[in-house]
């Protein structure tokens, strides 16, 4: 049962335009969200968080928001650039576990 | 440099060939983690460790073997590989098990 869920497997948007990276958690006990980026052949680095009881965190061309009552966060890029392209993972963190959603694989295209 | 460092990239063995893989970290971090990466699976921790000698099962266990020892090392043991433990490898560390983690570059397995 997959505790978080990333339920595009890609994204293609155009250089300029805003990416919004979606993630859905269902264990009410996470209380720290966090995005990673990885590129091919290295591991994942860390984005950006958030914590459970605030809605929004901003970080220049990065934003994540969460709605809490949806158990649903978001990740939006603005502007995409071509460099944004990587696999981007959502994480949630609760009772000393780090739990990883499946991965989206962002592609800004020039 | 801040860095997790995993030893080593590459690996292929044959099924039921001890190997084990190293991880290490300068940060002084006291949480490690060994995460496998599989298409459409994303992260799954496998093993954990909160302290020295503190280890504990992450939600893929079975079939691997960890040891904490010391504070900067947490090797990942794979006793009897059997094809299934076929997948990319991460190690990572964090100060307090939450987040904050620091990847390695990542160890990839292939037993055939």
């Amino acid at each position: 049962d997959q505790q978080v869920k990333q339920n595009s497997p890609s994204l293609s948007v155009q250089e300029g335009r805003i990416s919004i990276l979606n993630c859905d958690y269902t264990n009410s006990m996470f209380d720290y969200f966090l995005w990673y980026k990885k590129y091919p052949a290295e591991g994942p680095t860390f984005l950006i968080s958030i914590s459970s009881i605030k809605d929004k965190n901003e970080d220049g061309r990065f934003t994540v928001f969460l709605n809490k009552s949806a158990k649903h966060l978001s990740l939006h890029i603005v502007p995409s650039q071509p460099g944004d392209s990587a696999v981007y993972f959502c994480a949630a963190s609760g009772g000393n576990k780090l739990v990883f959603g499946a991965g989206t694989i962002l592609r800004v295209k020039s | 440099e801040a860095q997790v460092t995993q030893n080593p990239r590459y690996l292929i063995t044959v099924t039921g060939k001890k190997l084990t893989v190293t991880c290490s970290q300068n940060m002084n971090h006291e949480y490690m983690s060994w995460y496998r990466q599989d298409p459409g699976l994303g992260l799954r921790q496998i093993y954990y460790s909160m302290n020295v000698e503190v280890t504990d099962k992450g939600d893929v266990p079975e079939g691997y073997k960890v040891s904490r020892k010391e504070k900067r090392n947490f090797p990942l043991i794979l006793e009897s590989p059997s094809p299934n433990q076929t997948s990319l490898y991460f190690c990572a560390s964090s100060f307090n098990g939450l987040y904050g983690y620091t990847f390695g570059s990542g160890t990839r397995l292939t037993v055939v």
